[in-house]
């Protein structure tokens, strides 16, 4: 089964800087999806940013962008200006093409904005 | 668009009792996922049907965890009996068939056992 790895458990940054939550996977596909969730402390997640592994170009949703190295199998998420409504606890995951189209998620990573 | 409804919000209840949980996925969303959070912890595949069919249940504790998720809309999780370490929040999905189409998650339900 494929696997995700969140390796940061906990990230803090500052209002209005920019910060970056690492996520590394492992696969023999070739052809997937990864997505980026929020979930804020009223539980509900969120879709915040997909990725096409096909696609070389790096996804962008406004202030949230990725990092993909599809060698690498590397999967990074960068906030710019950061707001106090990011914080929250974000979590990588990797659908398969295979498998049922069965998404795997990572632990996850708290993220704290400071004003 | 109404999101996925899940029932009840929270629940408590001794080990060894039953308990069953709702969810009612967003309409036209074939595919419908239970998931298991347990504190600080990644979501956990519990189930995945494709309308009224189960795609993966590799992860379910079958001894005591039933799903059905009938006519293929609402689906219910029932866990008897329960264990301490069912202490979590019980997740439900739905998304369209396509992989590139993302899940859209429900609020939850906090389970307690004591």
């Amino acid at each position: 089964a494929q696997t995700v790895t969140q390796s940061q458990p906990e990230m803090s940054v500052q209002e209005a800087e920019t910060v970056t939550l690492s996520c590394t996977y492992d696969t023999s596909e070739s052809d997937y999806y990864l997505f980026w969730y929020k979930q804020p402390p009223s539980r509900q997640m969120i879709l915040v940013i997909r990725q096409e592994a096909y696609k070389q170009q790096n996804a962008t949703e406004n202030r949230f962008s990725v990092n993909f190295q599809k060698a690498a199998k590397s999967f990074s998420l960068k906030i710019s200006d950061s707001q106090l409504g990011d914080a929250a606890m974000y979590f990588c995951a990797y659908r398969s093409l295979n498998t049922g189209n069965q998404f795997y998620f990572g632990t996850g990573t708290s993220l704290t904005v400071i004003p | 668009e109404a999101g996925v409804a899940q029932s009840p919000r929270y629940k408590i209840i001794e080990k060894r009792q039953s308990v069953a949980f709702w969810c009612n996925p967003i309409s036209g969303h074939a595919t419908l996922y239970w998931y298991q959070q347990i504190l600080g912890q990644g979501p956990k595949l519990l189930i995945q049907f494709q309308n009224n069919g189960v795609v993966d249940d590799s992860q379910l504790p079958k001894d005591r965890f039933s799903a059905e998720r009938l006519k293929g809309v609402d689906s219910t999780l029932k866990i008897q009996p329960a264990k301490l370490e069912d202490s979590a929040v019980y997740l439900c999905a739905s998304s369209f068939g396509a992989p590139n189409q993302p899940q859209h998650f429900g609020d939850g339900t906090r389970l307690s056992i004591l």
